[in-house]
């Protein structure tokens, strides 16, 4: 089976701080992404990677960014929360070696920015 | 612009029914098209992906018109335990999915 685990499941942080919240998968994807899911507007990307150390955006970039520096693990930060990115946070990886793009999730993290 | 249109519900139906679920997407490129399930304060799961020609797994159907890009899902013999959200989704590039903001199925005894 697939596993994504992510670092925490609740943070709670303060306006300015800066976070880092981790993802890890355990099935040697080359796809890892980075979801937001807020009511009324769904999961809306981030950023990905295909690659050890690529990143491309997503729809919503801005106050965001990423690391990836080995293939299981990849990181989001936000340099400096804000109480607009208090969210469900979800990780997904996918490979391309089968042809699917099906994304397995982490159990997400749900972030409180104060 | 990239987007997948489900009617969010909720759909609230008797154990047994059958209860059906449509999704529109904007992008005719899209080559993959999948239905997740989400349960509350969980994360999504891969329910089923869905194929041109049709397909089936149990007691769930799932279809697919690209020439109206229309993907339906339907459930027969509704259990309890279906009760959750239903995300339509689509593939959008390299490896990304447009997740549409989900369908929410409670099934009542």
């Amino acid at each position: 089976d697939v596993k994504v685990t992510q670092s925490s499941r609740y943070l709670v942080k303060r306006t300015g701080e800066k976070v880092f919240l981790e993802c890890v998968q355990d099935m040697d994807h080359e796809n890892m992404f980075w979801y937001r899911q807020d009511p009324g507007l769904g999961l809306r990307l981030i950023y990905f990677s295909y690659d050890v150390k690529m990143k491309e955006k997503g729809d919503i970039p801005e106050g965001y960014s990423v690391s990836r520096e080995k293939k299981e693990r990849f990181s989001l930060i936000l340099e400096s929360a804000s109480t607009n990115q208090t969210s469900m946070y979800l990780c997904a990886s996918s490979t391309i070696t089968r042809k699917t793009d099906t994304q397995y999730f982490g159990p997400g993290t749900r972030l409180t920015v104060l | 612009r990239k987007e997948v249109e489900q009617d969010p519900g909720p759909f609230n139906v008797p154990e047994g029914a059958t209860v059906a679920f449509n999704c529109t997407y904007s992008n005719s490129a899209s080559q993959s098209f999948f239905w997740y399930r989400q349960d509350c304060r969980k994360e999504p799961k891969l329910l089923m992906s869905v194929y041109s020609s049709g397909n089936e797994d149990g007691r769930f159907t799932a279809q697919l018109n690209r020439a109206s890009q229309y993907i339906s899902l339907l459930i027969r013999d509704s259990k309890l335990s279906d009760s959750a959200t239903y995300l339509c989704v689509v593939n959008t590039g390299y490896s990304t999915l447009t997740f549409g903001k989900g369908t929410m199925l409670l099934v009542s005894p």
